[in-house]
């Protein structure tokens, strides 16, 4: 599918709040995904937003999802070094069967 | 929540043989499955969608023939790996739903690593 874009890297102090950004690509996606991968291993579920929300909430993840702008963001409060990980933004793509189109990722790095 | 599994968790070959992976739902039925393909460093690439019962899609410049896909029960599909090259060495992870585009239903088993010599 066509390209759902993330920047690649981002580095942040324990503690600070990591901010990442996705923009995507199916403006008929009904939900946009924020998944988690630890090196060697698979995909763990973070949050999911519905497409007619501009924000969701869960505990130190916050959602932010601009449809206008196919927009979409992961604020992760209070970050910690079990954070370190890859971050993929994910779209449902409807002509898939709602398969899921998957960004690059973004590798987070927690420093102490 | 639903859990999927995968077998076998790693598999090392020759160059030349083919290698099955197997991808099951252990406490829903999955009426659609989705294989994915990830080489190191890089994104999930939807490789084929399959449906019980039905052939599987494969996405454009996936070879059909080399990737055989079944989904003969509704806990159950397998990805062959047919003649399997070293280009071919990637981590393969299914995903599991009963409900396609509902949000959390789609469940992505733990991953398959295959290494070809």
């Amino acid at each position: 599918g066509e390209d759902v874009e993330q920047s690649l890297f981002l580095s942040v102090r324990e503690g600070d709040s990591s901010v990442i950004n996705c923009t995507y690509t199916d403006s008929s996606s009904t939900y946009l995904y924020w998944y988690k991968q630890e090196p060697g291993a698979g995909l763990q579920l973070l949050t999911y937003i519905f497409s007619n929300m501009d924000m969701k909430q869960d505990q130190r993840l916050t959602v932010l999802l601009n449809k206008k702008d196919k927009h979409l963001s992961l604020r992760i409060a209070d970050t910690q070094t079990g954070d370190s990980a890859i971050y993929f933004c994910a779209e449902s793509i409807l002509d898939s069967g709602y398969a899921l189109n998957f960004g690059k990722g973004t590798s987070l790095l927690v420093t102490p | 929540g639903a859990v999927v599994s995968q077998h076998p968790s790693r598999v090392i070959c020759k160059s030349g043989t083919s290698v099955k992976i197997e991808c099951r739902s252990l406490d829903f039925q999955a009426t659609t499955m989705f294989w994915y393909r990830q080489f190191p460093k890089q994104s999930l690439m939807l490789m084929a969608t399959s449906n019980e019962g039905s052939k599987a899609t494969y996405e454009q410049g996936v070879e059909k023939d080399k990737f055989l896909i079944n989904h003969a029960s509704l806990t159950l599909s397998t990805l062959t790996v047919t003649s399997a090259h070293p280009e071919d060495s990637s981590f393969y992870i299914c995903s599991a739903s009963d409900e396609p585009g509902l949000g959390e239903t789609q469940y992505f088993g733990p991953g398959t690593r295959l290494l070809v010599l």
